[in-house]
């Protein structure tokens, strides 16, 4: 079993759909997860920050991390066409270790 | 802003010849990193180092080597390139500060494509 399971997609929706982005892990032992977005030809930017269990909210982005599940999410809410990109989830046990990442799912926005 | 920088955007090189990347970061970060990113594999970290000088094999180090000579540079070396190491290149750094919790995350560059022939 690979330590990070995220569905590659494509994921296409139209806009203003409610997106919703998963990744499954093995390793019980992460405890900072985050998601970078990737538009095509660029390096991963940082979306959200989150550590251990909880939700976090920055304006059409909610995070939520279910440590018993094993299970993180990425909620995108009114998804615009600009929002169109590869969506890497990535964990890591410690601070400043190196991170675990999914395979990121591409998701297209339909205008 | 956090500026991670890499010294080509596409790269084209023979099998056999020896190919360095080249990445410099302007933030003072303590840590740096080199992935490289192929499709349906994902990103898979080569090499990292958390101090000049330092360096830590990551998951798939064979076939490269790295260079941390000055802190905000780090150099990933393809001794002898092959065909298998056609890839895009990632470099990121972050650093050691115990302050906010964003402080330790990952900025990356804008990549490499190395394509060997």
């Amino acid at each position: 079993q690979k330590e990070v399971e995220q569905d590659p997609g494509p994921l296409s929706v139209p806009e203003g759909a409610i997106v919703s982005l998963n990744c499954t892990y093995s390793n019980s032992a992460f405890q900072y997860f985050m998601w970078y977005r990737q538009y095509s030809r660029k390096g991963p930017e940082l979306l959200m920050y989150t550590y251990s269990s909880g939700n976090k909210e920055d304006g059409r982005f909610t995070a939520q991390v279910d440590k018993s599940s094993k299970y993180i999410s990425l909620f995108i809410r009114d998804s615009q066409p600009s929002d169109s990109a590869t969506y890497l989830c990535a964990m890591s046990v410690v601070r400043n270790t190196p991170l675990v990442f999914g395979k990121g799912t591409r998701l297209s926005v339909i205008a | 802003d956090v500026k991670v920088t890499q010294s080509s955007r596409y790269l084209v090189k023979r099998t056999g010849e020896k190919v360095f990347l080249e990445c410099v970061q302007d933030m003072d970060h303590e840590n740096m990193f080199w992935y490289r990113q192929d499709p349906g594999l994902g990103l898979r970290l080569i090499y990292f180092s958390y101090d000049v000088k330092m360096k830590e094999k990551g998951d798939i180090p064979e076939g490269y080597s790295v260079s941390r000579e000055k802190k905000e540079r780090f150099s990933l070396i393809l001794e002898s390139a092959s065909t298998n190491q056609t890839s895009m290149y990632l470099c990121a750094s972050s650093s050691t500060s115990s302050g906010r919790t964003w402080s330790d995350t990952q900025y990356f560059g804008p990549g490499t494509r190395l394509t060997v022939l």
